[in-house]
């Protein structure tokens, strides 16, 4: 079946412009989670959503950063006024759910390289 | 705060050689996983272990966890070249309705030469 995809594989902007990075997760799975990947900070927690519930946005590095998911599905991680420090792969990573069960393993996207000029 | 620790970061090994990869944690989990990760590509999921003395095997590689230690090693027996790519050990920490986040030790890049 489909696993993870995300678009675009790769951005390149200008600073201070605004990015938007898309993620499709696997149908059917509740949760969604953002990470980042980058050379100095390593693979770091951005956001995650379960089911309706509210997301957990503690990883987020700043106000510039939010992400929606709409339907319960697709979600779109949004970056404004760009830094080159927001260089980086960003992963995104979908798991199920499952009632009286504490099996969560995520299934990560290809990811979307982003990199500010 | 979580933080997770894998040693070594970087491994050189010869084919046909044994090795293990660390990864210590600081706090309480109650489940850890290995993943792989090519150069360019995403993170493959290699191992979940979910039990203290838990121990799993696929191929020439074989994880195993110790939750009293907060130590789980990924063992590596006669390696051949196919395995050269960056492990990563991921620590689930966040409770209640955050659970399931992962914290990511820093990764260790294998290579393995004849």
């Amino acid at each position: 079946g489909a696993g993870v995809s995300q678009s675009p594989s790769n951005k390149v902007t200008e600073k201070g412009k605004d990015v938007e990075l898309r993620c499709d997760p696997i149908s059917g799975h509740t949760a969604l989670y953002w990470y980042r990947q980058s050379l100095g900070q390593g693979l770091e927690f951005l956001i995650y959503f379960q089911g309706n519930s509210a997301p957990d946005k503690s990883g987020l590095p700043s106000d510039r950063f939010s992400a929606e998911r709409t339907g319960g599905s697709v979600s779109t991680l949004t970056i404004q006024r760009t830094q080159q420090e927001d260089s980086a792969v960003y992963l995104c990573a979908s798991s199920l759910r499952l009632a009286g069960k504490s099996y969560n393993e995520q299934f990560f996207g290809p990811g979307t390289r982003l990199t500010v000029l | 705060e979580l933080k997770v620790e894998q040693n070594p970061l970087f491994l050189s090994m010869q084919e046909g050689k044994n090795y293990t990869i660390y990864c210590n944690y600081s706090t309480t989990s109650d489940r850890l996983y290995w993943y792989r990760q090519d150069p360019g590509k995403s993170l493959e999921s290699l191992f979940v272990l979910l039990s203290n003395g838990a121990v799993k095997q696929e191929g020439r590689l074989m994880a195993s966890l110790d939750t009293k230690a907060r130590l789980s090693t990924l063992h590596i027996t006669a390696a051949v070249h196919d395995l050269s790519a960056t492990y990563f050990c991921a620590v689930v920490w966040g409770g209640g309705t955050s659970y399931g986040k992962l914290t990511f030790g820093q990764g260790t890049i294998l290579t393995v030469h004849p």
